[in-house]
Order: structure tokens, then sequence, then C-alpha cells
């Protein structure tokens, strides 16, 4: 059974620097990997996907990687804003389960000002 | 601005009593999911949909929980009856997906029903 594991499970970082945030996966038979955004009492808003056979995704100030053969993907946010508070979600799409996403439980992100 | 749409975004029931929640997909999008999420589970799949016929229900509790799309607009799940355990914010999600695909694009989710039962 396919299981997403997301540390730390809280960051805490001042406005302005970079950070990474980890998702590790235990099946690397994966469609693809997604991350996505959470912001309180809202839905969940897709940030970035990547393909099972990508390394990795550029959104603006976001790019993520997958390394499939370990089982990890990383979401490194530059220049990090206020803005970007929010829960980090990431999500694999398992072969045995098409369109079927397995979550992690985020990592709630808070950057200060 | 196409966006999923769900009603009611807040629902206080007592135990024993019946709930539905409704979703209106993206227009034109052919596959909808029906996600639960609670701080101890997380996020997890109860059920999903393509072109409007049930793909997989295996997460739901199939005694209590029932879902159906009666149209290519709505998507509907219904809790009878309704327990505390069952409190949880519920989100539906909608995507394209090609015919003759097999695995997934971007799924894009709605505002999500609070439920609390009591």
């Amino acid at each position: 059974k396919q299981e997403v594991t997301q540390i730390p499970a809280a960051l805490s970082v001042p406005e302005g620097e970079n950070l990474v945030l980890n998702c590790s996966f235990t099946d690397s038979a994966i469609y693809n990997l997604q991350w996505f955004r959470q912001d309180p009492g809202k839905g969940l808003t897709s940030l970035l996907l990547i393909q099972s056979s990508q390394r990795e995704q550029t959104s603006g100030r976001l790019n993520a990687s997958l390394d499939k053969s370990s089982g990890r993907s990383t979401l490194y946010i530059a220049a990090s804003q206020p803005g970007d508070s929010a829960t980090y979600l990431c999500a694999v799409e398992a072969f045995q389960g098409a369109q079927k996403l397995v979550f992690g439980q985020g990592t709630r992100l808070t950057i200060n000002p | 601005d196409a966006r999923v749409t769900q009603t009611p975004r807040h629902k206080v029931t007592e135990m024993g009593q019946e709930v539905t929640m409704r979703c209106q997909p993206i227009l034109g999008h052919n596959t909808v999911f029906w996600y639960r999420q609670t701080m101890m589970q997380g996020l997890e799949l109860l059920a999903y949909f393509r072109n409007r016929a049930p793909l997989d229900d295996s997460g739901m509790p199939k005694d209590r929980f029932s879902a159906e799309m009666p149209d290519a607009t709505l998507a509907t799940l219904k809790i009878q009856p309704s327990e505390p355990r069952d409190s949880a914010v519920y989100f539906c999600a909608s995507g394209l997906v090609a015919k003759s695909a097999t695995q997934g694009e971007t799924q894009y989710f709605g505002p999500g029903t609070r439920l609390l039962v009591l």
C-alpha cells in the first residue's frame, strides 16, 4: 500500500529565505506526483505536477524535483514571502489506482515578516 | 473563472440525520472525486466517477455513504445515518482525462463542506 510522508510537519522561517519541503513515498510505481497548496478553510490549489518520466518542474519561485527510484520529491521555494504561508501537500498517483491520489499529511509553512 | 462549487459550505447536524452534500464540477470536466479531510487521517479518497460512471468507491463506508452523479453538472454525497465520526471537511474535485489516458491530470478542488455531527 502506497504511503506518503512529509517532513517536517511544520516550518517557520523569516521572509526572504529559500526553503525546501520534503516528500517521500514508499512505492516507486507512480504515474505522477503533485504538489498542492491549502490555505486555512479553503480547498487545495495545484502548484506543480511532475510526470514519472520527468525530473523537475518549475513555476515562478517554485521548483519541484522528483527522484522516483529513491521515492523522494522536494519543493523548493525561493525568496519566501508572507503570502507563501499555507499548508503544502504532496500526492502521488500510483499505478494500482489510476487517478487515485494518495496524499501526505502536509507541511504547515509560516513565513514571518 | 471556472471553479468547482460545493454546497453547503458548513453543516451542523445531529447523529442519525441524513446529510447530502452537492458538487458542481467544472463544465467539461469528465472526472469527479470525493475526498474527506480530518486532522487524524489527512486527505482520503472516498469515491470517483468518470463520465458519470462510478469507477471506485472502495474508500467509502458502504453501509452509510452513497455517491451519485445524476447528471454531468451535479455530484452528490450522502450519509445516512450520520455519526459523530463523520465530522470532517468533504472536498469535491474535478478533472479532465483523455479517453485513452490511464493517468491523471491536475485535479481542481472545491472549497469543501465542513460537516459537524453532534
